[in-house]
This record gives structure tokens, C-alpha cells and sequence, in this order.
């Protein structure tokens, strides 16, 4: 199984950058994906993008695909989650996950308020 | 992209209860859904794969059926610890779009 610990709580202004880390650790070559889904209060959730652990391919969904950065560091087996010029509406919990959705990290919240 | 429709969005049932909420895709998807149970302040935790097939560990109340468009979370007896929020998600083609969420509450 692959354990999955995230960075802590944000507070970013509007237009600004927020950065998650993702640090995943045990069985990691069972799960080469990393998908990000993240969580506004009271919504379902929302998958935004994979990023894959081997090659460093990513697949952003469309609709973040123009300030969403998703990359993986293998000397330290971390997975990270940049997105830019945040908005209100981005204030949520953020979520890695492994590639079959079987295990979820402890999700970080970020809040982007003036 | 697919987009999911769970119902009912709520629903309150008693202890022993068989309570079932379906989830439909706007184009089909084979057996590629998901169901997960979210708690408050926790992450979803994935219930039933690939349509019908239970998680390790998951109580064997819990069941999945469905394939195509149409599909069902079935508790076929209703505990208290089973007071949480359900959703389904569909892993078939990216984006991989969640439903909206049923609240099941005990009476």
C-alpha cells in the first residue's frame, strides 16, 4: 500500500500561486499515478489533473489545463501541485490520490481570500 | 465531459433499513464507477470499484451493481456508523467527473 502525506493548510491573496506537496511512501511503484482532486465546503469533489510517478507525464483536465502545474520529484518521491492566479472560487481542500483511488492524503486546505 | 447524476441527493433511513442511490452517466461507461463514503472532515475512501467489486476491508452490506449508464450503491442493512455522504465517480475518460453526493442520515 502507498501512504500518502500532504503540506499544511494556505492562505493565498487572490492572483496569487498556491504549491501542495504530496510526499508518498511504502508499496509507491504499485501506484505510478498521482491524481489531484480537490473539494470546495458543502460541493462533490473534483478531479483536476494525474501526474504519473515513471515518466512525469501529466494530464490536467481542460478547464485548468492554462494555470495548473502538476510534477513529481523522484529523489524524494513527491508529488506537487502548483496552480496560478487564484481566484476565490479555488478556496478548497486539495486532495492526492493514488492511481486507482484507493488511497487518499490527509488533503490540505487552501483558502484564497483578500 | 460525462456528467453524473446521483439520486435522491438525501435521504433518511433507520437501522436495518436497505437503502439504495443510484448514479447515471450521461454516455456510457462500461463498469468503470466508483462509489465512495465521505464523512465529515475526512476524505472520501473508496467503498466499491470497477462497478461491483468491494474494496478490502469494506463491510459486505455494501454491494454495486449497474453497467452502461445506469448503477446502484445498495446497504443492505443499515448500521449507525453508515451516517455519511455517498458519491460515484466515473474512471472511464478524463476528466474523471464525481457526482454530486447523497446524504444519508439515520433516523
Amino acid at each position: 500500500q502507498v501512504q500518502l502525506v500532504q503540506s499544511g493548510a494556505e492562505v493565498k491573496k487572490p492572483g496569487a500561486s498556491m504549491k501542495v506537496s504530496c510526499k508518498a511512501s511504502g508499496d509507491i511503484f504499485s501506484s505510478s499515478d498521482i491524481h489531484w482532486v480537490r473539494q470546495a465546503a458543502g460541493q462533490g469533489p473534483e478531479w483536476m489533473g494525474w501526474v504519473n510517478s515513471v515518466s512525469g507525464n501529466t494530464g490536467p483536465a481542460q478547464r485548468f489545463r492554462n494555470r495548473l502545474t502538476m510534477t513529481w520529484n523522484s529523489s524524494i518521491d513527491t508529488a506537487y501541485l502548483d496552480l496560478y492566479g487564484l481566484r476565490s472560487d479555488d478556496t478548497a481542500v486539495y486532495y492526492c490520490v493514488t492511481s486507482q483511488f484507493q488511497q487518499w492524503g490527509q488533503g490540505t486546505l487552501v483558502t484564497v481570500s483578500s | 465531459d460525462i456528467q453524473m447524476t446521483q439520486s435522491p441527493s438525501s435521504l433518511s433511513a433507520s437501522v436495518g433499513d436497505r437503502v439504495s442511490i443510484t448514479c447515471r452517466t450521461s454516455q456510457t461507461i462500461s463498469k468503470f464507477l466508483n462509489w465512495y463514503q465521505q464523512k465529515p472532515g475526512q476524505a472520501p475512501k473508496v467503498l466499491i470499484y470497477g462497478a461491483s467489486t468491494l474494496q478490502s476491508g469494506v463491510p459486505s452490506r455494501f454491494s454495486g451493481s449497474g453497467s452502461g449508464t445506469d448503477f446502484t450503491l445498495t446497504i443492505s442493512s443499515l448500521q449507525p456508523g453508515d451516517s455519511a455522504t455517498y458519491y460515484c465517480q466515473q474512471t472511464y475518460t478524463t476528466p474523471y467527473t464525481f457526482g454530486q453526493g447523497t446524504k444519508l442520515e439515520i433516523k
